[in-house]
Parts: structure tokens; C-alpha cells; sequence
């Protein structure tokens, strides 16, 4: 049972470029998350989806693209990636809003 | 909106205990909960509290809920060097389905 699973494990970009991080889970789950952490900030909530073809904003939704075609997949896109974006993402899941919520082990990004 | 906040640092010598205090602002939330970050790893779920509750405890935990004061604190009794992490209290709030973390406290267990 793998749980969350978030690919890449580091990242580094060049201001401008795009690309996707990856979040698989394999317990079912209906609602999955991205965070970004930052230091002082905790974590912020980016996106977030109750279900396959369901995406919502969260706290920090600007630069950032979700979409969630199946209930185990849940990408999230950098469009134009700019340095504030440099950050530790993390995705994560849960059977329901109000249940455990179960995370990867991160993305570290940084954006030059 | 939804705020949660946390103090940044909190040191404590080994053997004693240790209170977390977090402050959040949505007097709809339904669930508190309790996170724990050991260094390059995700959160992982330490413990939970439904709104409607005002203690909690379980083992070494013990989280205590004022929902007058929006207050929830947690306490660690016989605080080992194992607890060393950053601590995240959330709150799901009743008319969203977000769950919102505060800044997380840094918690240093010195012998």
C-alpha cells in the first residue's frame, strides 16, 4: 500500500517554465489537497478537489492549475513559474473532508 | 476568512511537559486536529477534536478546547527527545471543505 505518492522528490526551474507535480494515492480517497510550505507561514492550502471532476481554490490558488480526471490522480501545473513559487508542495488525501488527511513526502522546488 | 495561529518556537527540557497553543478565528469549525512534521517528511495525524468537545486525551496527549476564547492547546506529558518536530494544529471549518493549517510550532526537546 503505497498511500500518497508525489513526484518529483526536488525540482529546479528556470523563471518562466512550466511544469506538473504529480500526486497518485491508492486508498480510494475522494478528497485530495496542495499545499505549499513556507518558513513562518505553515502550510497554505492552493487547491483542493472533493472528487473526480470537482477542483476548488483554496488560500494561495494564484500560478497554479488542478485538475482531477480520476479519483487517484491529483496534478498540479506551474504555468510560468516565478521565484515566489519556490517552495515545499504537498499533496494530500483524505476518504472525506472531515477524516485524516494523509500526505506525500513533498516536492522542493526552487525557481531561479 | 479562516485563520489559524501558532507561536513559532517552544523548547522544553526532556522529562517535562510541553503545551502547544493555537488560536483560530472560524467559529464554524467542526474538527481540530493535531499534525506532526519530523524533519523531510509530510504531516502525519497526531490526534483530533470535534467541536463539541472540550478535552481529549490519548496516552501522553492531552488536547484541551476552548471554543468561547477560539483556543486549543496540546500537551505532551514526559516530553522525550522522539518529539522533536514542527507541531500543525488545523481546523476544518463546517461551511467549507477546506482544512486549514496554522504556521506550526517548532518544538526542541533538550536533555
Amino acid at each position: 500500500n503505497a498511500g500518497v505518492t508525489q513526484t518529483p522528490k526536488f525540482q529546479v526551474l528556470k523563471t518562466g517554465q512550466s511544469m506538473t507535480l504529480q500526486c497518485a494515492q491508492d486508498m480510494n480517497h475522494e478528497y485530495m489537497s496542495w499545499y505549499r510550505q513556507d518558513p513562518g507561514m505553515g502550510l497554505r492550502l492552493i487547491h483542493y478537489s472533493v472528487g473526480a471532476g470537482i477542483t476548488d481554490q483554496g488560500e494561495v490558488p494564484n500560478g497554479y492549475n488542478v485538475s482531477r480526471s480520476t479519483t487517484e490522480d491529483f496534478p498540479l501545473r506551474l504555468l510560468s513559474a516565478a521565484p515566489s513559487q519556490t517552495s515545499v508542495y504537498f499533496c494530500a488525501s483524505s476518504y472525506s473532508a472531515d477524516r485524516e488527511a494523509f500526505f506525500g513526502q513533498g516536492t522542493r522546488l526552487t525557481v531561479v | 476568512g479562516e485563520d489559524v495561529e501558532q507561536s513559532l518556537f517552544l523548547s522544553v527540557r526532556e522529562g517535562d511537559s510541553s503545551v502547544i497553543n493555537c488560536t483560530y478565528t472560524d467559529s464554524s469549525s467542526t474538527y481540530l486536529y493535531w499534525y506532526k512534521q519530523e524533519p523531510g517528511a509530510g504531516l502525519q495525524l497526531l490526534t483530533y477534536i470535534f467541536s463539541n468537545m472540550d478535552m481529549k486525551q490519548d496516552q501522553r496527549l492531552t488536547v484541551l478546547l476552548n471554543k468561547k476564547d477560539k483556543h486549543l492547546s496540546l500537551r505532551i506529558a514526559d516530553t522525550q527527545t522522539g518529539d522533536s518536530a514542527i507541531y500543525f494544529c488545523a481546523e476544518r471549518s463546517y461551511n467549507t471543505d477546506k482544512l486549514i493549517f496554522g504556521t506550526g510550532t517548532r518544538l526542541q526537546v533538550f536533555p
